[in-house]
């Protein structure tokens, strides 16, 4: 079974502060994904990387960072949180190749900025 | 650019009953179609999928799905529903961009209530 893990299912910020979202997979797989999904907007794609230290800005990037430097491991990085960061953050991986296979989707992780 | 609509912001649905789902799309190519279902406090899990041949595909608990190409909808649908699928459902379309990776564009949600 293709495994996502997201390091806190929850978790409290103040504003300002830097957080560090972490999700690693365990397939091996090349892209993997970082969307924020919200009541009445449905999941937003933030960026996306197809290799190590390969990133694309995806629909909402404004005020997020993100980093690869190994294949298992794709971080999201809010430089200063504010408060409307508040969200669910998913994280997805799926391979890669000639046609498109589905991703698989993180447990996500409930973040609150205060 | 690629869009996702679901109708149907909730839905109500007797146990027992017949379901449908509705997703229309906008792609400017063939699309490739993926029904996904949360429950509450859980990630995404794959119901289903459509690349190209049969329109109407098979997955897992029981749904199924049609591609109606004249139409640019993808409707869910299951025979007799369970208490158990109470959950949230998003239709979401992926365009092939030659082997890299390719985001999702969602639909905003149907969430599906199951009465007694």
């Amino acid at each position: 079974d293709v495994k996502v893990t997201q390091s806190s299912r929850y978790l409290v910020k103040r504003t300002g502060e830097k957080v560090f979202l972490e999700c690693v997979q365990d397939m091996d797989h090349e892209n993997m994904f970082w969307y924020r999904q919200d009541p009445g907007l449905g999941l937003r794609l933030i960026y996306f990387s197809y290799d190590v230290k390969m990133k694309e800005k995806g629909d909402i990037p404004e005020g997020y960072s993100v980093s690869r430097e190994k294949k298992e491991r794709f971080s999201l990085i809010l430089e200063s949180a504010s408060t409307n960061q508040t969200s669910m953050y998913l994280c997805a991986s799926s391979f890669q190749g000639r046609g498109i296979y589905e991703q698989y989707f993180g447990p996500g992780t409930r973040l609150t900025v205060t | 650019a690629q869009s996702v609509t679901q109708p149907d912001i909730h839905i109500t649905v007797s146990e027992g009953a017949s379901l449908e789902l509705r997703c229309n799309y906008s792609y400017g190519a063939t699309p490739y179609l993926f029904w996904y279902v949360q429950s509450p406090g859980q990630g995404l899990q794959l119901l289903l999928k459509y690349f190209s041949g049969d329109t109407l595909v098979q997955g897992i608990k029981g749904f199924e799905a049609e591609f109606k190409r004249s139409q640019s909808s993808f409707n869910l649908r299951k025979p007799s529903v369970h208490w158990s699928d109470a959950a949230e459902y998003f239709c979401a379309v992926s365009g092939y961009s030659g082997g890299g990776a390719d985001g999702l564009t969602f639909g905003k949600g149907t969430h599906l209530i199951i009465q007694p």
